[in-house]
């Protein structure tokens, strides 16, 4: 059964950081790439990063480059979102997502992060 | 940046129905087109993908169509559980992959 556990979300003052984590089990992690996806509350889905299954590549939406970075850790079945100089507009769900195309064929549940003023 | 437009933003409906919901991509991204359902609460799950082949595990019921610039969502015979918001979302261009703005399926 395929999991992913995001983990690190909260409430965040405005241009601090944060990390996130997502655990994998159920699937071959390092086979696959990895993206965290975003939804702010009552808003629709919006794709922020992806790092490729063997890390070699990542990149990112143009409204995060510079502030968040993507890695991961395939020996540990793990993704991680570091997060800085966090905005108001960065306030959302962040879901870990898998995919072994280019759609997105696994989620997890999300963690929900607010950057308060 | 490629824009996905779904039309209509909400729909409503009755179990036993047969909806339609439809996405325009601002350029051809030929068949590179998926749908994901999403209920209240719940992350999004993949029911389409390459624009009309059905995920493992997803009922015949729904289907998808189209290429280029235009494509559909088809469920015959809804079923309580599909009342939920649809997307879809583009992978011709991954920088950035990007989403249509949702359809509300509402009973």
């Amino acid at each position: 059964q395929v999991q992913l556990v995001e983990s690190g979300g909260g409430v965040v003052q405005f241009g601090r950081s944060l990390r996130l984590s997502c655990v994998a089990s159920g699937f071959t992690f390092s086979g696959y790439a990895m993206h965290w996806i975003r939804q702010a509350p009552g808003k629709g889905l919006e794709w922020v990063t992806v790092i490729s299954h063997d890390a070699s590549y990542s990149h990112s939406r143009d409204s995060v480059k510079g502030r968040f970075t993507i890695t991961r850790d395939n020996s540990k079945n793990t993704l991680y979102l570091q997060m800085n100089s966090l905005r108001a507009d960065d306030s959302a769900v962040y879901y870990c997502v898998g995919s072994s195309n280019n759609y997105f064929d696994y989620w997890g549940r999300g963690t929900l992060v607010t950057v308060s003023s | 940046d490629i824009q996905m437009t779904q039309s209509p933003s909400s729909l409503s409906a009755s179990v036993g129905d047969r909806v339609t919901i439809t996405c325009r991509a601002s350029q051809n991204i030929a068949n590179s087109l998926n749908w994901y359902q999403q209920r209240p609460g719940r992350a999004p799950k993949l029911l389409i993908y390459a624009a009309s082949s059905l995920q493992g595990g997803v009922p015949p019921r729904f289907s998808g169509s189209g290429s280029g610039t235009d494509f559909t969502l088809t469920i015959n015979s809804l079923e309580p559980d599909d009342f939920a918001t649809y997307y879809c979302q583009q992978d011709y261009s991954p920088q950035p992959y990007t989403f249509g703005q949702g359809t509300m399926l509402e009973i």
